[in-house]
């Protein structure tokens, strides 16, 4: 069973305008950690955010938020007031403690076009 | 700071050939890992240490060997390769706690033909 699920291959949003990506986890650990990586096409991997299993508030960074519904284990990214260079994939990950190996695991990602 | 460092970017290799990718931290983290990136397939765990001298296979690991001599380094083999090995290759390093964000080198891009 995958770990991570991202429903939305692609997505397209107009600058200005907020979107919303979609993650959901599959766990059944206490502990864990949700993150968000964005992939620009140069290629590198860029950390956005994190959300913690035992946080009460959602993360945010920036115009970068995380709707994390704990209940239906999922973790969205919200991007407000979208800008050109926000086109990227996008990756939702999850580290459980797993007896010390602690391992990061990926969803297959979303790629986000914004248009202008 | 050079964070994580993967050598080399480009590599083209025949079927057969052996090869090993390299990659150093300086920021002193416990875990280190390999991750080969393919189309529609996102990251996949090839193997991954959790301090030197400790190595254990993530979800893709045949046909890779890892070893991790030091804490700066952890180099991933290819000893024979095949063009199933075409991919993106990523080295990442953490503090290897579970709520603790991964550092990313610059990527490897290999092609086997």
């Amino acid at each position: 069973a995958q770990k991570i699920t991202q429903t939305q291959p692609g997505m397209f949003v107009q600058e200005k305008e907020a979107v919303t990506l979609d993650c959901t986890y599959d766990t059944s650990d206490p502990s864990y950690g949700l993150f968000w990586y964005k992939q620009p096409s140069s290629g590198e991997m860029i950390f956005l955010i994190y959300q913690g299993s035992y946080d009460q508030q959602n993360a945010t960074e920036g115009r970068y938020s995380l709707n994390f519904q704990k209940a239906r284990k999922s973790a969205n990214l919200v991007i407000s007031a979208s800008q050109l260079g926000d086109s990227a994939m996008y990756f939702c990950a999850m580290r459980e403690p797993q007896g010390g190996s602690e391992k990061l695991v990926f969803g297959k990602g979303t790629k986000l076009t914004v248009n202008p | 700071n050079a964070g994580v460092t993967q050598t080399p970017k480009f590599q083209v290799l025949k079927t057969g050939q052996s090869m090993t990718l390299q990659c150093a931290q300086d920021m002193n983290h416990e875990y280190m890992s390999w991750y080969r990136q393919d189309p529609g397939m996102g990251l996949r765990l090839i193997h991954y240490s959790v301090g030197a001298g400790i190595t254990d296979q993530g979800e893709v690991p045949n046909g890779y060997n890892v070893s991790r001599s030091t804490t700066e380094d952890f180099p991933l083999r290819l000893l024979s390769a095949a063009p199933s090995q075409t991919s993106v290759y990523f080295c990442a390093s953490s503090y290897g706690r579970y709520y603790t964000e991964a550092f990313f080198g610059q990527g490897t891009r290999l092609t086997v033909v």
